[in-house]
């Protein structure tokens, strides 16, 4: 089936640091990909997306690129802020049984010190 | 714009009483909302998928009938955990997909319950 499989954390980084957190995947067809941000207490916030290969996302100098040959989705960002602490999950969409769920990653937490 | 809010945020209550959850798109319709369980420092699990108007659709190992769904409305679902128990303690999230929308594939989180059963 459908999986997703992130690098494992937390990682630890100073400010102004640069972050790559590794994401790959296996699937069936061409799914979405999603990078999704968890803050401490709260719910997910979708932080960016790309719905076919050779798509980049990108939102709050976070990027990351669909790369259908090496089946990744790696989020970078080149100059981390301490209000980036969080944990970060890939995603891919899965459209078994037409309901178009999500299948996430195990997570990875950052954490940016000043 | 998308934005779902939950209530209650936080939940206490004693072992063998049902709390209810609820799920709302503010400003969009959600034919589809997604219920998940989130433990501490661990992944979001899939629960089950809302659909309004008809019976929901539940992953493989959760029990439908301790986790109640309604899809009462396109603006609302509810979750209930009926006769509590300890280990149902846990963060509970909900998504809505908008239906709608240009983007039908992403899909739009709640902030989160956290429930608490003594």
């Amino acid at each position: 089936g459908n999986s997703v499989t992130q690098m494992e954390g937390p990682v630890t980084l100073s400010e102004e640091a640069f972050l790559t957190i590794n994401c790959t995947y296996t699937a069936t067809g061409y799914p979405s990909l999603f990078w999704y941000v968890q803050y401490p207490g709260e719910g997910l916030q979708l932080l960016l997306k790309a719905t076919k290969a050779d798509d980049k996302g990108s939102n709050k100098g976070f990027e990351a690129t669909y790369r259908k040959e090496t089946t990744s989705f790696h989020l970078e960002k080149g100059s981390v802020q301490v209000s980036d602490s969080a944990v970060y999950f890939c995603a891919l969409s899965d459209l078994g049984g037409g309901y178009n769920k999500l299948i996430f990653g195990a997570g990875t937490r950052l954490a940016v010190h000043p | 714009g998308a934005v779902v809010s939950q209530h209650p945020s936080r939940v206490i209550c004693k072992s063998g009483t049902s709390v209810k959850i609820e799920c709302r798109s503010l400003d969009f319709q959600a034919t589809t909302m997604f219920w998940y369980r989130q433990f501490p420092k661990q992944s979001l699990m899939l629960m089950a998928t809302s659909n309004e108007g008809s019976k929901a659709t539940y992953e493989q190992g959760v029990e439908k009938d301790k986790f109640l769904i309604n899809h009462a409305s396109l603006t609302l679902s509810t979750l209930t955990v009926t006769s509590a128990h300890p280990e149902d303690s846990s963060f509970y999230i909900c998504s809505a997909r908008d239906s709608a929308g240009a983007h039908t594939d992403t899909q739009y989180f709640g902030p989160g319950t956290r429930l608490t059963v003594l």
